[in-house]
This record gives structure tokens, C-alpha cells and sequence, in this order.
């Protein structure tokens, strides 16, 4: 069965930084591009951030561009967003999501983490 | 910068069909944007139903389908049922490793 279980949201301050994690199973990792998907407060998805299966590919939302950074552990399972310069617009639940290299859909998300940027 | 169209909100009533529509604010929406959809219930992790404009997720009943209809991507249910009230999020690969998301839509089943 596939899960992707993501940690490291919380409460940080405008202007601060926080990373998230997400921890795959279930699957051959290695083999599959990841994603990371927010959606603010009663507010719709919106697509962040992309990696490659080998992580040497990465993609960006103009949104987030310079300030955040995806990354990747094949040897661990887990995709990784460092989030720096936060802002209250990055407040949101963030998802993981996988993806089939190639494919341009996400057909396994995880549960999600709340990040809140408030002062 | 393109934006993803879709209807805020829809009505349908049980037993009822209901075609949802995604658009492009300039431009048409086409097999090569791959469109793919979602179903969201408040508190949950979006489920993706269809895939490739047409090919249904596994386990997603065939009461849900996909189309391009005219120059928008469509998710039509047909024989709405209760526990289909949900959010409807289709998204759309814009190249480059690019994809967006419509605002998506609100369907009520009453």
C-alpha cells in the first residue's frame, strides 16, 4: 500500500524558514518524480514544486521560485521542501503527492502538514 | 500568466447527471495539457479520479468520466449519488514540469 506521511509544519514567523519532510512507502521511490501541492485556508490546490526520480530535475511554481527549494533521499524515501523568505501567503496545508515520470498527474497524496506564517 | 477555469459551484440532484468543465482564461484545453481530476471532502487529501483527460483512477466508479468537450477538459457524472458532494479540482500540465489547478468546483448533491 502507498502512504506518504509529511512532517515539519508548524507555526514560524514572517520571514522565517521551515523544511518539510515526506516520508514515502509502499512503492519502489526511486523510480517516481514527486510533488509538493498547497492549498491556503479555504482556498484551492495549487501546484508548488517538482523533482525528478533522480532528483537531478527540479520545477518550481513563480510563486515560490528563489525561495524554495525541493530535494530528495532515495537511500531514505523522502522528498524534502525547504521554505525560506515565508510569507502569510505560503500559510497552507501542504500536501506530497507522487507522480509517474512522464505522467503528468498525481495519483498518490499524503495527509498533509499545516504551515502557518504569523508573527 | 494562463489561468484554469472551472465553475465556483453546482447543483445536481440525486440519480442526476452533472458535467463539470475545466477551461484556459486564453487558449484551448486538448488531450496535450493532459487533464486530470480530483475529488476532494472537507478535511481529506484530494483522490484523483481521472487521469489522461479519460482513464479512470482504480477503484473510481464508472459513474465518473472524462472528455474534452469543446475546447474544456469535462468530468461528467452520471447517477450522482450522496457521498459524490464533494470538491472537483481538475489540473492541467502546462510544460516544463509545469501543471496548475483549477479554483475549483463546489458540487452539491440535493
Amino acid at each position: 500500500e502507498v502512504q506518504l506521511l509529511e512532517s515539519g509544519g508548524g507555526l514560524v514567523q514572517p520571514g522565517g524558514s521551515l523544511r518539510l519532510s515526506c516520508a514515502a512507502s509502499g512503492f519502489t521511490f526511486s523510480s517516481y518524480a514527486m510533488n509538493w501541492i498547497r492549498q491556503a485556508p479555504g482556498k484551492g490546490l495549487e501546484w508548488v514544486s517538482g523533482i525528478s526520480a533522480s532528483g537531478a530535475i527540479t520545477y518550481y511554481a513563480d510563486s515560490v521560485k528563489g525561495r524554495f527549494t525541493i530535494s530528495r533521499d532515495n537511500s531514505k524515501s523522502t522528498v524534502y521542501l525547504q521554505m525560506n523568505s515565508l510569507g502569510a501567503e505560503d500559510t497552507a496545508v501542504y500536501y506530497c503527492a507522487k507522480r509517474e515520470t512522464g505522467l503528468w498527474y498525481f495519483d498518490y497524496w499524503g495527509q498533509g502538514t499545516l504551515v502557518t506564517v504569523s508573527s | 500568466q494562463t489561468v484554469v477555469t472551472q465553475e465556483p459551484s453546482f447543483s445536481v440532484s440525486p440519480g442526476g447527471t452533472v458535467t463539470l468543465t475545466c477551461g484556459l482564461s486564453s487558449g484551448s484545453v486538448s488531450t496535450s495539457y493532459y487533464p486530470s481530476w480530483y475529488q476532494q471532502t472537507p478535511g481529506q487529501a484530494p483522490r484523483m479520479l481521472i487521469y489522461n483527460t479519460n482513464t479512470r483512477s482504480s477503484g473510481v466508479p464508472d459513474r465518473f468520466s472524462g472528455s474534452i468537450l469543446g475546447n474544456r477538459a469535462a468530468l461528467t457524472i452520471t447517477g450522482a449519488q450522496a457521498d459524490d458532494e464533494s470538491d472537483y479540482y481538475c489540473g492541467l500540465y502546462m510544460g516544463s514540469g509545469i501543471s496548475v489547478f483549477g479554483g475549483g468546483t463546489k458540487l452539491t448533491v440535493l
